[in-house]
């Protein structure tokens, strides 16, 4: 298996811009994470999905971030409108079970918010 | 309000010595934790992990070794490899919860 992958590896965007990060879980993997990491704050949890279904966005910042698991196979989070302070690395993480016992993560997307 | 402290944002070491990293918590609730390392441009990679009803967990050159009535758990590297400079992550579950919480994260640089 490829592992978690995510793209893109890099987004650089202009404040106010729509910003969409994509996330394929591992194949047969029924619980996937979107993580944000930033220096000051180290790795924060935003959403988690099990089978499908949102089951805890309470790290989700505000309204401007939004996440959908369409499939098993596919996850998008979104940031509109995108602001300077949305700079990090945003990770997508999968997991076999919600308890997180062996979670594998992507290599990450670097956002830049100019 | 951090549950899981790492209160060592980096850490230097001489090749060949005892790398320690720390982790404490505050959550007596917790009932696992593990070690994540991660390297520049990857994500973090598991690497170790100990249940609350053990007090030591070893794998290799990889050692955990929690103290519950402390509330702290410490990562032992022996002897320290140049390909172990990384930074290195404690989280810790709680019983019944999917989440993990994690700490801020030590940065190991291992010298030659």
């Amino acid at each position: 298996d490829a592992g978690v992958i995510q793209s893109p590896r890099h987004e650089v965007t202009e404040m106010g811009q729509e910003v969409t990060l994509r996330c394929k879980p591992i194949s047969g993997h029924n619980s996937l994470f979107w993580y944000r990491q930033t220096m000051m704050r180290g790795l924060e949890l935003l959403i988690y999905f099990n089978n499908n279904v949102p089951i805890d966005d309470s790290g989700m910042p505000e309204d401007r971030f939004s996440a959908k698991m369409p499939n098993a196979s596919f996850s998008t989070l979104k940031i509109q409108p995108s602001e300077p302070r949305d700079s990090a690395v945003y990770f997508c993480a999968s997991s076999l079970t919600g308890g997180n016992e062996r979670t594998f993560f992507g290599q990450g997307t670097r956002l830049t918010v100019v | 309000d951090q549950q899981v402290k790492q209160n060592s944002p980096s850490l230097s070491v001489q090749e060949g010595r005892i790398s320690i990293l720390n982790c404490d918590y505050t959550n007596s609730m917790f009932d696992y934790f593990l070690w994540y390392k991660k390297y520049p441009a990857e994500g973090p990679t598991f690497l170790i992990s100990i249940s609350s009803i053990k007090d030591k967990n070893e794998d290799g050159r990889f050692t955990v070794f929690l103290n519950k009535s402390a509330k702290h758990l410490s990562l032992h590297i022996v002897p320290s490899q140049p390909g172990d400079s990384a930074v290195y992550f404690c989280a810790a579950r709680k019983d019944s919860n999917y989440q993990l919480i994690w700490g801020a994260g030590t940065k190991l640089i291992i010298k030659p």
